[in-house]
């Protein structure tokens, strides 16, 4: 039983399209967010919805646009991907919303997007 | 703001050696610290955590103290293995959970 699946894996598009990552969490966790991990490995938090409402938004183009439809589901759209959008990108949850400290968060396997 | 420095890798190890690899941070309150792992090809796993100062975390082998006087919270583990190769990333957690650079960890054997 995957705890934080997303899809697809893998993704290679080319540049100017628009793709979407899906993700879903099957631990009744109340948050859940979007990172993104470089060619270096460095992880940032993009995006943290909390029951459906957004909660984190760092500094993130306006092409990246997360939907949550419930609280078990994070999309993450980009709209026109640039070569600098390739990277792996990784959702997550965790059992509380504004008071995560000390609270696990569970990743899923990452979503691998190149663009050329 | 909360920022974690790793200590500048990569790390190569044979095996049975032993592993240290440092951690510190800077925060404005009091954080949690955790050590998650990523082993090629695969996502974030978590390995330990520590809630709060003087706690120890530990998890297959893995250990890690949280000294709130040094801000440090060092990972450590006696012998390692090949299957430990990976990278590891330090990170705490107030209002949302930063990461370090992570250092990347081989084991020849």
């Amino acid at each position: 039983d995957t705890a934080v699946s997303q899809t697809p894996k893998y993704l290679v598009t080319q540049m100017g399209n628009d793709k979407s990552i899906k993700c879903e969490q099957n631990l009744g966790h109340d948050t859940m967010y979007w990172y993104k991990q470089d060619s270096k490995k460095f992880l940032k938090i993009m995006f943290s919805y909390n029951n459906k409402e957004l909660i984190i938004n760092e500094t993130v183009p306006n092409r990246f646009s997360p939907k949550s439809p419930d609280k078990a589901h994070l999309n993450l759209h980009i709209n026109s991907l640039e070569l600098g959008d390739s990277a792996v990108y990784f959702c997550a949850s965790s059992q509380k919303g504004r008071e995560i400290s000390g609270n696990t968060i569970y990743f899923g396997e990452g979503s691998w997007l190149t663009v050329v | 703001g909360d920022s974690v420095t790793q200590m500048e890798g990569p790390v190569t190890l044979s095996e049975e050696a032993c592993l240290t690899i440092n951690c510190t941070y800077t925060a404005t309150g009091y954080p949690s610290l955790f050590w998650y792992v990523q082993y090629p090809g695969e996502g974030l796993q978590l390995l330990l955590k520590a809630t709060k100062a003087d706690d120890k975390g530990s998890n297959k082998g893995f250990e890690a103290t949280y000294r709130k006087e040094t801000t440090s919270f060092h990972l450590e583990k006696g012998s390692v293995q090949v299957s430990d190769s990976a990278v590891y990333f330090c990170a705490l957690s107030l209002s949302k959970l930063t990461f370090g650079k992570g250092i990347t960890l081989s084991v020849r054997p």
